[in-house]
This record gives structure tokens, sequence and C-alpha cells, in this order.
């Protein structure tokens, strides 16, 4: 079936070290792909997207780009800060109706002063 | 605009103890979903609604139920609790199926 993998952290950086976050996605057709950034003790909030091949989604200076060839979908960001710090979740939309997305474990980020 | 609401926000249960837990969105969207977040397991889909009316099983729905009041309300009632319940429970809800969700804040259920 459908299946979304990420590391699974923690991942700890310092502070303007440069982010990456690796997602990859099994599914049969293209399907729409999500970040998604929970906080400490609150819900999941939507970071950026992408709904086909090649697509860039970006937002609060992340990024991540729909890469058909290799099925991923990785989560960057220049220079992190500590506001960043939180669980971060890769998710897809595979189709066929309304039956919600499917989501990777989440990686926990770490960011030092 | 409220987005997403759920209540309660913490509850703790006895085995055996039943409870409904509540969900209501004011964006007029038409799917909803009840998730359950584990540690180590990310969000797995209890149920789902895709229009008021109709609600259907995702990958966990064993030992709950859900009912789709109307288009703004989404509940899920636990029947019997069991320790194995212990979870986050997140409501979320989607313009149409294959869009973006928005996440309620979540309820934290602890059965003993």
């Amino acid at each position: 079936g459908d299946s979304v993998t990420q590391m699974e952290g923690p991942v700890t950086l310092s502070e303007e070290a440069f982010l990456t976050i690796n997602c990859t996605y099994t599914a049969t057709g293209y399907p729409s792909l999500f970040w998604y950034v929970q906080y400490p003790g609150e819900g999941l909030q939507l970071l950026l997207k992408a709904t086909k091949a090649d697509d860039k989604g970006s937002n609060k200076g992340f990024e991540a780009t729909y890469r058909k060839e290799t099925t991923s979908f990785h989560l960057e960001k220049g220079s992190v800060q500590v506001s960043d710090s939180a669980v971060y979740f890769c998710a897809q939309y595979s189709g066929g109706g309304a039956d919600g997305l499917t989501f990777g474990k989440g990686t926990h980020l770490i960011i030092q002063p | 605009n409220a987005g997403v609401t759920q209540t309660p926000k913490f509850q703790v249960l006895k085995t055996g103890q039943s409870m409904t837990l509540q969900c209501a969105q004011d964006m007029n969207h038409n799917s909803m979903y009840w998730y359950r977040q584990d540690p180590g397991m990310g969000l797995r889909l209890i149920y789902y609604s895709a229009s008021e009316g109709t609600t259907d099983k995702g990958e966990v729905p064993n030992g709950y139920n859900v009912s789709r009041l109307n288009k703004r309300e989404f509940s899920l009632r636990l029947e019997s609790a069991a320790p194995s319940q212990t979870s986050v429970y997140f409501c979320a809800s989607s313009p149409r199926g294959d869009n973006e969700q928005f996440f309620g804040p979540g309820t934290r259920l602890t059965v003993l």
C-alpha cells in the first residue's frame, strides 16, 4: 500500500545551520505531497505542498521539490532558527476519495542557540 | 474564524468507561477526519467523513464509532475504553478529500 518514509530523528542542529529532512513515498499514480509542522502542545499546521512533479512548495524559508524520478519530497531550509524546533511530518494524498492523508512518522527537529 | 475546535483538551478514563470527543469546524468544509497520534507511529486515520451523512473506516477503526452530526460537527465515541486507546486524538477538516487538511489542537486521552 501507499506509504511515506522520513528520517525520524531527533535531528539536532545549531542555529543558522542548513537543514535537510528526507522524505520518500510509495504510491500508485501521482500523489499530492505535503509537509506539516507540529509545535509543542499544538495541532499540525500545513507548511507547504506540491501537487505535481517538479513543483516546488515554499513557505517561511522552507522549500521542498516534488521529484517523481526519485519519489522524494525532501524538506530544506538554508538557515534554521531556534523557533523552527518542532516535529515535521511528510504526507501524501494518493487519490481514490476523501480517505485522508498518509503520514510519515515525523521528524523531531531541535535547534540549539 | 475559530477553524477546527476540539473538546475536551484532556481526559482521563478508567478501563471500560465511555466518552465522546467533540469536533467542530466553521470553514464549511465537506470532509472531516479523526486521527490518533502515538509516539513513533505518526498519525493514523481512525474514521473519516467525505460529506454530511457519510462515514467510512480508516486504518485503525476498531473500538471507535463516529457520527457526522451535520456539516460542522464530527464526533468520535469510545464505547468501552481500553489502555491501548491512550493517545492524542486530532480532528481535521478539508474542503475536499484531495486538499490541504486543517487540524484541531488535539485531545490528550489517558485510559487507566
